[in-house]
C-alpha cells in the first residue's frame, strides 16, 4: 500500500527543546516538502528536496532543518530558535524532478499536529 | 514575490445551492493545482490546469483556468454534505507552488 506516512499525529514538546517529525515515502518520489499550515493561513513551505543530498529553504525556514539522506526519508527539526512552533506540519511528494517537480500533483501524508508550551 | 489569493475565506452553502470560490495571482503562473482538505484531514489532489482559458469538469466541479493565466476559479453545482472541507488553489510561478489561504466550506442541510 503505497503512500507518505508522518509520526506521530499528535506531538507536545517543552519550549526550548527540539523536536524532529518523520516523513517517509514508498512513491519512489524524487521530491519532497515539508509545509506549515497555521488557521486561516493556507499552506506555506518550510523546505523542499528534489534529489537526495539536495534541499533548499522555502519561504519560512527560519528555525528549522532538514536532511535527505535516502530518497524515502525527509525528516525536519524543529529547533529552539523557532519562534512559534505550534502548527500543523505536512510533508508532501511528488513524482518529478523538472522544476523542482512541481508541474506534478503532490501527494500529503496525514500531517503532525505539534504543541509546544 | 509571487503570491495567490482566495476568496472567499469562508463559504456557507445551502445542500443544493451552487458556489465558486477564486483564485488570483500576482504573477502570471505556469499551472494551477487545486486540492481539498476535509475537516481533520490532508490535502488531495482534484486537478491541474496548464493552459489559458482551460476548463475542465470533475462531474458536479468545474474548474477554469484564465486567459492570463492569473487567476482561476471552481464552481460546485448543487452542493451535497460530502462537499464540506477547505478548498486550496496552488499557483506555480517560475520555481515554486504558491498556496492560497483556502475557502473553507460548511453546508446546511
Amino acid at each position: 500500500d503505497g503512500g507518505i506516512t508522518q509520526s506521530p499525529k499528535y506531538l507536545f514538546r517543552k519550549e526550548g527543546q527540539n523536536v524532529t517529525l518523520s516523513c517517509e515515502q514508498n512513491l519512489n518520489h524524487d521530491a519532497m516538502y515539508w509545509y506549515r499550515q497555521d488557521p486561516g493561513q493556507g499552506l506555506r513551505l518550510i523546505y523542499y528536496s528534489q534529489i537526495v543530498n539536495d534541499f533548499q529553504k522555502g519561504d519560512i525556514a527560519e528555525g528549522y532543518s532538514v536532511s535527505r539522506e535516502k530518497k524515502e526519508s525527509f525528516p525536519l527539526t524543529v529547533t529552539s530558535a523557532q519562534k512559534n512552533p505550534t502548527a500543523f506540519y505536512l510533508c508532501a511528494s511528488s513524482i518529478g524532478r523538472s522544476a523542482g517537480g512541481l508541474k506534478y500533483e503532490q501527494y500529503f501524508g496525514p500531517g503532525t499536529r505539534l504543541t509546544v508550551t | 514575490g509571487q503570491q495567490v489569493m482566495q476568496i472567499p475565506q469562508y463559504q456557507h452553502v445551502q445542500e443544493g445551492e451552487d458556489f465558486t470560490t477564486y483564485c488570483n495571482s500576482s504573477t502570471t503562473l505556469s499551472n494551477i493545482q487545486w486540492y481539498k482538505q476535509r475537516p481533520g484531514g490532508h490535502p488531495v489532489f482534484l486537478i491541474q490546469l496548464v493552459k489559458s482559458g482551460e476548463v475542465k469538469k470533475q462531474k458536479r466541479l468545474t474548474f477554469q483556468f484564465g486567459e492570463a493565466k492569473k487567476n482561476s476559479s471552481l464552481h460546485i453545482t448543487a452542493t451535497q454534505t460530502t462537499d464540506v472541507g477547505t478548498y486550496f488553489c496552488a499557483g506555480r510561478g517560475d520555481y515554486k507552488l504558491s498556496f492560497g489561504a483556502g475557502t473553507t466550506v460548511t453546508v446546511r442541510a
